[in-house]
């Protein structure tokens, strides 16, 4: 089974403050993708990666940035947190069918 | 633009009866693969059934099959003898290019036993 792993479920952070949000898959897949999950908004792709080192941007990349320096691994950065960055955000792997994490629930005070 | 549409944010079935989740969506894909996704309550996002675009047979899964129509591009779920875990978020998700997805903004499924 493909497995996606999200470095916290919960976290708390402050306005202002930088974030990392970690995702590492075990199937070799070459795309990652990270999306953030909103009531009645449904998921919206923040960015995706389909190579180590590439990145694409998705439909809200603003106030993100993301990296991913080897395969396993995509990292989302909140470079100055905002109240209106508190969401699920939920990583994922394709080569294929996409899965997820289990995600991480960020609240912003 | 990529598009798509789930137009019933809450549905209900009774136990063991039969539901139709619908989904419409827009692509300027030609050849690709479609999704349904089922979110249970503060649980992940798992992957319910797929459906590849080029094959006019419709995907079946157990009690889970679609009626995809690709002139129309529908891509409906049914749901045969609902179950009490089968309570859950679902999203539709055509693709967005390639190898990425749109999600729907998802219909919430009451079992009701």
């Amino acid at each position: 089974d493909v497995k996606v792993t999200q470095s916290s479920r919960y976290l708390v952070k402050r306005t202002g403050e930088k974030v990392f949000l970690e995702c590492v898959q075990d199937m070799d897949h070459e795309n990652m993708f990270w999306y953030r999950q909103d009531p009645g908004l449904g998921l919206r792709l923040i960015y995706f990666s389909y190579d180590v080192k590439m990145k694409e941007k998705g439909d809200i990349p603003e106030g993100y940035s993301v990296s991913r320096e080897k395969k396993e691994r995509f990292s989302l950065i909140l470079e100055s947190a905002s109240t209106n960055q508190t969401s699920m955000y939920l990583c994922a792997s394709s080569q294929g069918p996409i899965y997820f994490g289990p995600g991480t629930r960020l609240t912003v005070t | 633009a990529q598009t798509v549409t789930q137009s019933q944010p809450e549905m209900s079935v009774q136990e063991a009866e039969t539901v139709t989740l619908s989904c419409t969506y827009d692509t300027s894909e030609s050849d690709y693969y479609l999704f349904w996704y089922k979110q249970p309550p503060s649980r992940q996002m798992i992957l319910v059934i797929r459906q590849e675009a080029y094959k006019q047979q419709n995907a079946t899964e157990n009690r889970f099959s679609v009626n995809f129509q690709k002139a129309a591009k529908s891509f409906s779920l049914k749901i045969s003898d609902s179950q009490l875990g089968d309570a859950a978020m679902y999203f539709c998700a055509p693709p967005s290019g390639t190898y990425k997805y749109i999600f729907g903004t998802g219909t919430r499924l009451k079992v009701l036993a």
